[in-house]
């Protein structure tokens, strides 16, 4: 099965706040990251969170972590049309400098005027 | 500071063709991983390399791929008598060699290759 999981769509109106859920089954996962891409283009990394932390905000931007559910979400507040990419979920196998990451396989945000 | 730098950005070859992927790690990165993001699959680890060695290559098919990271020049992932299946995109990130703290990889913006 899959080792991380998340739902491929979300649909949301400017201004609102976007969830974006994401379930994992590697609990040695020492770092948890999303990366943002849009069309054509490459993964641009917006933020990444320690296993040892629950909370991380950044701007609007706001990562939380329930280790015990091994769930991770990351919520955009007052979510823009530029928010509009697929959004992907990636957990490191291991810590140190090999940089090995486990993705899902995106979740597609479509920000509604 | 360039970023990392791939190329091309697409490419096409025919069926039982070459493909030579091409990686410039971002200045002072000496660490360079390559993906493939198939589009049902996701991304995919493929190997991870540091100058002149090849670190861990669990994620390369065991045929017709391959991948170099040289003391000079950038990383070449090379594919030998490409299939329609190896069509997708191929991603390369790089990150510095510091030890004991997170090092976020920075991507590149893939090179696409579709086999016809």
């Amino acid at each position: 099965g899959e080792d991380v999981e998340q739902s491929l769509f979300l649909s949301v109106r400017e201004g609102d706040s976007s969830v974006i859920n994401c379930t994992y089954t590697d609990s040695s996962s020492t770092y948890l990251y999303w990366y943002k891409q849009e069309p054509g283009a490459g993964l641009q990394l917006l933020t990444y969170i320690f296993s040892n932390m629950d909370m991380k905000q950044d701007q609007r931007l706001t990562v939380l972590l329930n280790k015990k559910d091994k769930h991770l979400s990351l919520r955009i507040a007052d979510t823009q049309t530029g928010d509009s990419a697929i959004y992907f979920c990636a957990l490191s196998r291991n810590a140190g400098n090999n940089r090995k990451l486990i993705w899902g396989l995106g979740t597609s945000l479509a920000v509604n005027p | 500071n360039a970023g990392v730098m791939q190329n091309p950005r697409h490419l096409v070859r025919r069926r039982g063709q070459e493909a030579r992927l091409r990686c410039s790690p971002m200045k002072g990165h000496s660490h360079v991983y390559w993906y493939r993001q198939l589009p049902e699959e996701g991304l995919k680890f493929m190997v991870y390399l540091q100058k002149e060695n090849i670190i861990d290559e669990s994620g390369m098919p065991k045929e017709r791929f391959s991948a170099e990271f040289p003391k000079e020049g950038p990383s070449i992932l090379r594919i030998q008598q490409v299939v329609r299946g190896d069509s997708a995109a191929y991603f390369c990130a790089s990150s510095p060699s510091r030890q004991g703290q997170n090092t976020e990889a920075f991507f590149g913006q893939g090179t696409r290759l579709t086999v016809v």
